[in-house]
Formats: C-alpha cells, sequence, structure tokens
C-alpha cells in the first residue's frame, strides 16, 4: 500500500526518456546537497550529492546541478527506467546542522 | 554487510501509551539520527546520537527521547503518545560523528496511534 507522498508533486515521463526533478531551497548558508530517493514502504536511499564549490556532478545515469544564485538543485535522470518510480527529496545542510529535507516529488515512469 | 536495521516494522498504539522504537547502524557507523516522517512530508530531524550522548535535537517535545548503546545501536522512546505522532519513525546512520557525513536510511518503522 501507499506509504509515502500523497498529493505531492508528480513528474509523469515515458521510460527511455530524460527525467529532471526540481528543488528550491531555503538556507542560502547551506553548504551541502544531498538527493534521496524513497520506495514505497522502504527508507530514503542515497542517490548523489555535491558541494557548494561544485555546480554540477555526475553520477551514474544521475546528475545533479546547483544554482546558488536562485537557490536551485536539479536531479536529472538519464534514460529512465521503470525502477527509478519513486519519490524524490532533496536534502541540505550547512554547518553541523541537521539536514533538512523539501517535500518530495513523486516520478512516475510510464513503460 | 547489513545496512541499517530497525524493529518493529509496524506498531499500533493508542493515545497516552509509551512506544519504544530500535535502530542498529551500518556495519562500521557511530552516529545514529532519527527522523519522523508524516504521510506526503519529508523527513523532519528529531535527534542525533554519538558517542551515547544527544548531540543534536531538532523541534521536538521532551516526550521524544532517545539512546544509544556501546555498541551504537539506539532507541527512540514517546511518550504519552498522540494521534499526531502517526508517522514513519526513520533511523540514519552515518561514519564519523557528524551530520554532514552521508546518512544511510533503515526502512522505518510504521507507527499508528488511535
Amino acid at each position: 500500500g501507499e506509504s509515502v507522498g500523497l498529493h505531492l508533486p508528480t513528474l509523469s515521463v515515458q521510460e527511455g526518456d530524460n527525467s529532471i526533478i526540481n528543488c528550491a531551497y531555503s538556507n542560502s548558508a547551506s553548504d551541502y546537497f544531498i538527493w534521496y530517493k524513497q520506495e514505497s514502504g522502504k527508507g530514503p536511499q542515497f542517490i548523489i550529492d555535491i558541494r557548494s564549490n561544485m555546480d554540477k556532478r555526475q553520477g551514474q545515469r544521475v546528475t545533479v546541478l546547483l544554482n546558488k544564485t536562485v537557490k536551485h538543485l536539479s536531479l536529472q535522470i538519464a534514460a529512465t527506467q521503470p525502477g527509478d518510480s519513486a519519490v524524490y527529496f532533496c536534502a541540505e545542510t550547512s554547518g553541523n546542522t541537521p539536514l533538512v529535507f523539501g517535500k518530495g516529488t513523486r516520478l512516475s515512469v510510464i513503460a | 554487510d547489513a545496512g541499517v536495521t530497525q524493529s518493529p516494522t509496524h506498531l499500533i498504539k493508542t493515545r497516552g501509551q509509551q512506544v519504544t522504537l530500535r535502530c542498529s547502524p551500518k556495519s562500521g557507523h557511530d552516529t545514529v539520527s532519527w527522523y519522523q516522517q508524516a504521510l506526503g512530508q519529508g523527513p523532519q530531524f528529531i535527534f542525533q546520537y554519538y558517542e551515547e550522548e544527544e548531540r543534536q535535537r531538532g523541534n521536538f517535545p521532551d516526550r521524544f527521547s532517545g539512546h544509544q548503546f556501546p555498541n551504537y545501536s539506539s532507541e527512540l522512546n514517546v511518550n504519552a503518545l498522540l494521534l499526531g505522532d502517526s508517522a514513519l519513525y526513520l533511523c540514519a546512520s552515518s561514519g564519523a560523528g557528524t551530520l554532514r557525513g552521508t546518512q544511510y536510511f533503515g526502512p522505518g518503522t510504521r507507527l499508528l496511534v488511535l
């Protein structure tokens, strides 16, 4: 059954297309950002992180872009697969403060 | 290598009762953080334990308390349960005793308060 993410913003993409999930963060002092993926019934899973001295970081099929000027973070997923369907959260922190999570975006992949 | 484990997976309590949730960190990790995730929301930080002490605390009342054991496992206790305490409770572990370290989450304990 559904355990995460009722009434969340939803992004629907066709299998094989690229996905872009956006996040606006609130604290201009934040200097470390993480994207997490949360599947139904599971805890958040680390995807990729980026520090504020970078504006882009690439992983396997994923890229995170950071625009500090407008306090915006994005996660790009290449060649989206059905297994990518989940709720995606961005999280921010500064210094040694706790992670602050955004509200999340549900990604739905259409086969 | 076992990841973060939590028990129980599900729990049903009534208002006013007390609950204890348990967490074992990922092997090699010494820091445990607890989060509350309400339906449709992102996780909210409750507190973090390192070297058996609470290092930082989020905006949660004293009804929420915790403990860390010498083997780094941890418990979250909630007293005088309210309906609004119904949520998914997540444990995350990290190394080096810092909030900035990459945190690995367990599957969570789903608590329902009736």
